[in-house]
């Protein structure tokens, strides 16, 4: 069965400084890896995803990622944080059905806080 | 345009109660989905709709009952629920193709809260 670790419940980091959350997934074919942020009461938007081809994706507002299969890792990562940015950040895998990713499994999520 | 709506942002309901939640997707998408997630946790799967046809039932217990009227449209209808259901409510649509990956789009959510 598919897996994902967010080993980080929670991370703060001053605005301005850069960012990686660390994400580890367990999958036996070649995953569809996705990274989604929530702010508090709204809806998931997604920020990047990967499906194959160049391993480091880029996504909206700056985010960007790197697929390692090696390591079965996909961490997410930013230059420069903004205090906007202050949300929580999913990690997710899709298992393949049919060829359709339909199914996600999403680690527990990491929180972030921005400090001024 | 990357959309999805749902209706009502916010429900309280009362156990005897019976009450649907809307959502809506206009991108042409042909899967759609309902996900339950509670405080401090990530979203789980509750159904998934292929064309109009459901596809996935994550044993969720039946006084959740979903409806895929038309290719834009799910609802879920709720009756008799359990104050353990109160939850942010999402739905989510993708494009559904046999083969290669898709990203799924999420609505707001509705907020339910069951007395």
């Amino acid at each position: 069965a598919q897996s994902v670790t967010q080993p980080d419940i929670h991370i703060t980091v001053s605005e301005g400084a850069s960012l990686e959350l660390r994400c580890n997934y367990s999958y036996g074919a070649t995953p569809y890896l996705f990274w989604y942020v929530q702010s508090p009461g709204q809806g998931l938007q997604l920020l990047l995803k990967y499906f194959s081809g160049d391993t480091l994706v880029q996504g909206i507002k700056g985010f960007e990622a790197e697929f390692k299969r090696s390591q079965s890792s996909f961490n997410l990562r930013k230059p420069s944080v903004h205090w906007s940015d202050a949300a929580e950040y999913f990690c997710a895998v899709g298992k393949t059905s049919s060829g359709s990713a339909r199914q996600l499994t999403f680690g527990s999520g990491t929180q972030l806080t921005v400090l001024p | 345009d990357t959309e999805v709506t749902q209706t009502p942002k916010h429900l309280v309901m009362g156990m005897t109660n019976k009450k649907s939640l809307k959502c809506e997707q206009h991108m042409g998408h042909r899967a759609m989905y309902w996900y339950k997630q509670k405080a401090k946790k990530p979203p789980e799967l509750m159904f998934v709709y292929s064309y109009e046809k459901l596809s996935i039932n994550e044993s969720v217990p039946s006084r959740f009952s979903p409806e895929c009227p038309n290719s834009s449209l799910l609802n879920l209808h709720l009756h008799a629920l359990q104050p353990e259901d109160s939850a942010l409510y999402l739905c989510a649509s993708s494009q559904e193709r046999l083969a290669g990956g898709h990203e799924q789009y999420f609505g707001p959510g509705t907020r339910l809260t069951v007395t």
